[in-house]
């Protein structure tokens, strides 16, 4: 079974582009969360979504946004990119049957 | 709202001493607790979760709903433990997964 995968596995944008980040779950799962791991600040909790619509946002400017499409695969999308925007982006996916989250390899974002 | 609290950023042990990684958290209801564990160049992962009240890799945790703890043990650390680990919280209504800010576990020689 394929687990959870992301892409691109290494982004480098200038400070003010836009970045796009791709999460496809565990096929059957219906959730998608993103974290942000910056370095010695753990796991951020940026958004939930959860059968295409976004059911909580974590503590994040509004640029930071997202979707999730009909097939449960999910974009998470910065804007007006920051140097302190650069950290390693995880999706995790679940289901409803069970609460274990299972994540991706991430993506290593990097803003110059 | 709910919250997980991990005191301890650093954790150095010896091998072969007890470890304990502390977790309190907060939440109004019964929440489900995990431990996941990152190893180095690895992807994070399920460690072990309060339900099912298993022993993993000789790691075990007890929920204890009076002190909102659940807190992380292993009688006699190996230098393979040496990871982050992060403490995390689901609400049975919410559903939604909180972590923690995790903490480092180094097994030293």
């Amino acid at each position: 079974e394929a687990g959870v995968t992301q892409s691109p596995t290494h982004l480098i944008k200038t400070r003010g582009q836009q970045a796009t980040l791709r999460c496809s779950p565990i096929s059957g799962h219906t959730s998608v969360y993103w974290y942000q791991q910056a370095l010695g600040l753990g796991l951020q909790f940026l958004l939930w979504y959860d059968e295409g619509e976004e059911r909580n946002r974590g503590n994040f400017p509004p640029r930071f946004s997202g979707r999730q499409f009909p097939n449960y695969s999910s974009e998470l999308n910065v804007n007006a990119l920051e140097l302190e925007d650069s950290a390693l982006y995880l999706c995790a996916s679940g289901d409803k049957m069970n609460t274990e989250a299972f994540f991706g390899q991430g993506t290593r974002l990097t803003v110059v | 709202a709910q919250r997980v609290t991990q005191p301890e950023k650093l954790l150095s042990v010896f091998k072969g001493a007890p470890v304990e990684l502390k977790c309190n958290y907060s939440y109004s209801g019964s929440p489900e607790l995990f431990w996941y564990v990152q190893y180095s160049r690895q992807r994070l992962q399920l460690l072990l979760r309060h339900i099912s009240r298993e022993s993993i890799k000789g790691f075990t945790a007890d929920l204890n709903k009076g002190e909102t703890s659940f807190h992380l043990k292993k009688p006699f650390a190996q230098e393979e433990d040496s990871a982050m680990y992060y403490c995390a919280l689901v609400g049975i209504s919410a559903r939604q997964l909180t972590f923690g800010s995790g903490t480092q576990l180094t097994v030293l020689p």
